[in-house]
């Protein structure tokens, strides 16, 4: 079955730019997801994108996708305090592309600020 | 809009006793789904149901059966709870283009 992989932390200082990284195994991921838990919370979805996309700007968020090395990347600008959660990468390849069989998640990256 | 409501919010179970948790949306949404979040493994799918009346195994089933109720519910059930069912559990539920929209989850120990 699929498989994706995160690293697990990740910390960088209030104002650069954050980039967290997966990696998954299946070449028929149709669509690929960025999610967010905040402590305590739910999953809140950030962005996603469709395997025929390179690319996909959202506001500080920019995703950028490499089909060839099965390489997802999420970057966040201008990183505030705010952005501390957990990131979590996620694919689907079922049913008409919709994911009616479940998402595949990676274990999470801790986005760590620093003052 | 409440989205994606569970229940209860917490719980705390003895090894052996049973327990229904409860998933409810209200967006209309034909596919739902329950996950299981442990510490370093991640969100597991446990089972799913792509639209009303049908249910399907996830990758980590065992010990945990499910109901579609209607097209707005989906519950849970522990029939002889283990301490290696203690975890956050999580409902979700989505329309299509594989976004799915979370509950706030369920907190659960089996002592």
């Amino acid at each position: 079955g699929e498989d994706v992989e995160q690293s697990l932390f990740l910390s960088v200082r209030e104002g650069d730019s954050s980039v967290i990284n997966c990696t998954y195994t299946d070449s028929s991921s149709t669509y690929l997801y960025w999610y967010k838990q905040e402590p305590g919370a739910g999953l809140q979805l950030l962005t996603y994108i469709f395997s025929n996309m390179d690319m996909k700007q959202d506001q500080r968020l920019t995703v950028l996708l490499n089909k060839k090395d099965k390489h997802l990347s999420l970057r966040i600008a201008d990183t505030q305090t705010g952005d501390s959660a957990i990131y979590f990468c996620a694919s689907s390849y079922g049913y008409s592309g919709g994911g009616a069989d479940g998402l595949t998640f990676g274990k999470g990256t801790h986005l760590i600020i620093q003052p | 809009n409440a989205g994606v409501t569970q229940t209860p919010k917490f719980q705390v179970l003895k090894t052996g006793q049973s327990m229904t948790l409860q998933c409810a949306q209200d967006m209309n949404h034909n596919s739902m789904y329950w996950y299981r979040q442990d510490p370093g493994m991640g969100l597991r799918l446990i089972y799913y149901s792509a639209s009303e009346g049908t249910t399907d195994k996830g990758e980590v089933p065992n010990g945990y059966n499910v109901s579609r109720l209607n097209k707005r519910e989906f519950s849970l059930r522990l029939e002889s709870a283990a301490p290696s069912q203690t975890s956050v559990y999580f409902c979700a539920s989505t329309q299509g283009w594989g976004i799915q929209y979370f509950g706030a989850g369920t907190r659960l120990s089996v002592l």
